[in-house]
């Protein structure tokens, strides 16, 4: 079955340092690729999307390119802040039919430090 | 005007007990759906409705079950619950692949 494998956590940061969240997927099929970002205490927000190779996603500085040949999709961002620490999730929306059935990684916990 | 709406945002309860979570979008989507987060953040699907209409049921204990009014609402009812309910219930809405996230309700059972 599908499956999204992404780096474990926690991930500590200084500000304005760079970061990468690895996150490689296994899915019959075309998936779209997503990451989530949960901050504490709240529900899940949608921060970027990619639905085919090699498309880029980005938002708020983050950025992630769907790679087919290594089925990857590693968010990046250049320079951290302290309001980006949060939980992030990998994931892929994969069709079945008429409907879509998304697969989460295990989430990864990010702090980042003045 | 929040695009997905859960209430309650906690809800403790004793071991036993039957409650409710009521979930709404106001984003006109077909699709609805339950997700439980457990303590380790790990999310899981639960259920998914499409215009009312149950389609996916994933494993879970039929304690558990959703009921959709209409496509803007999908409410979520567990019949005598156990210490192992106690996680974050979160309700989604989608148009096509993109899900839409409500705030989450957190379940506590003692």
């Amino acid at each position: 079955g599908d499956s999204v494998t992404q780096m474990e956590g926690p991930v500590t940061l200084s500000e304005e340092a760079f970061l990468t969240i690895n996150c490689t997927y296994t899915a019959t099929g075309y998936p779209s690729l997503f990451w989530y970002v949960q901050y504490p205490g709240e529900g899940l927000q949608l921060l970027l999307k990619a639905t085919k190779a090699d498309d880029k996603g980005s938002n708020k500085g983050f950025e992630a390119t769907y790679r087919k040949e290594t089925t990857s999709f590693h968010l990046e961002k250049g320079s951290v802040q302290v309001s980006d620490s949060a939980v992030y999730f990998c994931a892929l929306s994969a069709r079945g039919g008429s409907n879509y059935k998304l697969t989460f990684g295990k989430g990864t916990l990010l702090t980042v430090n003045p | 005007d929040t695009a997905v709406s859960q209430t309650p945002k906690y809800l403790v309860t004793q071991m036993g007990n039957d409650k409710s979570i009521k979930c709404e979008q106001n984003l006109g989507h077909d699709t609805m759906y339950w997700y439980k987060q457990d303590s380790k953040k790990f999310l899981k699907i639960m259920f998914s409705y499409n215009n009312k209409e149950l389609i996916i049921n994933e494993t879970v204990p039929n304690r558990f079950s959703p009921k959709s009014p209409d496509k803007a609402h999908l409410n979520l009812h567990i019949n005598s619950l156990e210490l192992g309910d106690s996680a974050v219930y979160f309700c989604a809405s989608s148009l096509k692949d993109t899900q839409y996230f409500g705030p989450g309700t957190r379940l506590t059972v003692l």
